[in-house]
């Protein structure tokens, strides 16, 4: 069965461009899972969205948002693009729908600059 | 406010060695308590969950303990070997309706041949 995939692993981009990221989950999964990972702050929930509907945000601003689609892939987008945004972004898949076990992709490394 | 608390200095043990962990929680019910395990570069990998009814967890070389009046969970790593070397993190998932999961920020273990 395949992972959690991420695209892209890579980006750089310039204060005030905004940036669409990708997650397919584990095929089956349903729940999917947003964080957002710094050196100073670890991990930290960005959002949750089961089933197309968002069930849970984190305490981030209103530039990041995400959303689901039918097949339960996500997209997260960060608008308005700030360098303390540049981190790693992983999105974990779960089956349940309870985060029970959460499989992680390999994670986005963004570099605002 | 909730708070999650792992030792964030870098533990060092040496091979064969038991390393223990700790996670300490404040101003948090939870439903479950999960360890991750992760290495440089890449997302978390689970590891073992263990819920609030629940006083110890065995996997293999692993070993986790919660005691929900003391707000701790300890994670133990029996005859730890240098692949044992990672950075391990807590996840807490609060009860009650849809919670998300509160991570650790993690504590690095560097097991010496």
């Amino acid at each position: 069965k395949a992972g959690v995939t991420q695209t892209p692993r890579y980006l750089i981009k310039t204060r005030g461009q905004q940036v669409t990221l990708s997650c397919s989950p584990i095929s089956g999964h349903r729940s999917v899972s947003w964080y957002q990972q710094t050196p100073g702050q670890g991990l930290q929930f960005l959002f949750e969205y089961f089933s197309e509907t968002q069930r849970n945000k984190g305490n981030f601003p209103g530039r990041f948002s995400g959303r689901q689609f039918s097949n339960s892939r996500s997209e997260m987008n960060v608008s308005t693009l700030e360098l303390g945004d540049s981190a790693l972004y992983l999105c974990a898949s779960s089956l349940a729908g309870q985060n029970y076990e959460q499989y992680f992709g390999p994670g986005t490394r963004l570099t605002v600059t | 406010s909730q708070k999650i608390e792992q030792n964030s200095e870098a533990l060092n043990i040496q091979e064969g060695k038991t390393a223990t962990l700790t996670c300490n929680y404040t101003n948090y019910s939870p439903a479950y308590l999960q360890w991750y395990r992760q290495d440089p570069g890449r997302g978390p990998v689970f590891l073992l969950l263990i819920r609030e009814n629940e006083k110890e967890k065995r996997k293999e070389r692993l070993k986790v303990t919660f005691d929900t009046t003391l707000k701790q969970s300890l994670f133990h790593i029996t005859a730890s070997q240098p692949a044992d070397s990672a950075t391990y993190l807590c996840a807490l998932k609060g009860s009650g309706g849809y919670q998300k999961v509160t991570f650790g920020i993690g504590t690095k273990l560097q097991v010496i041949p």
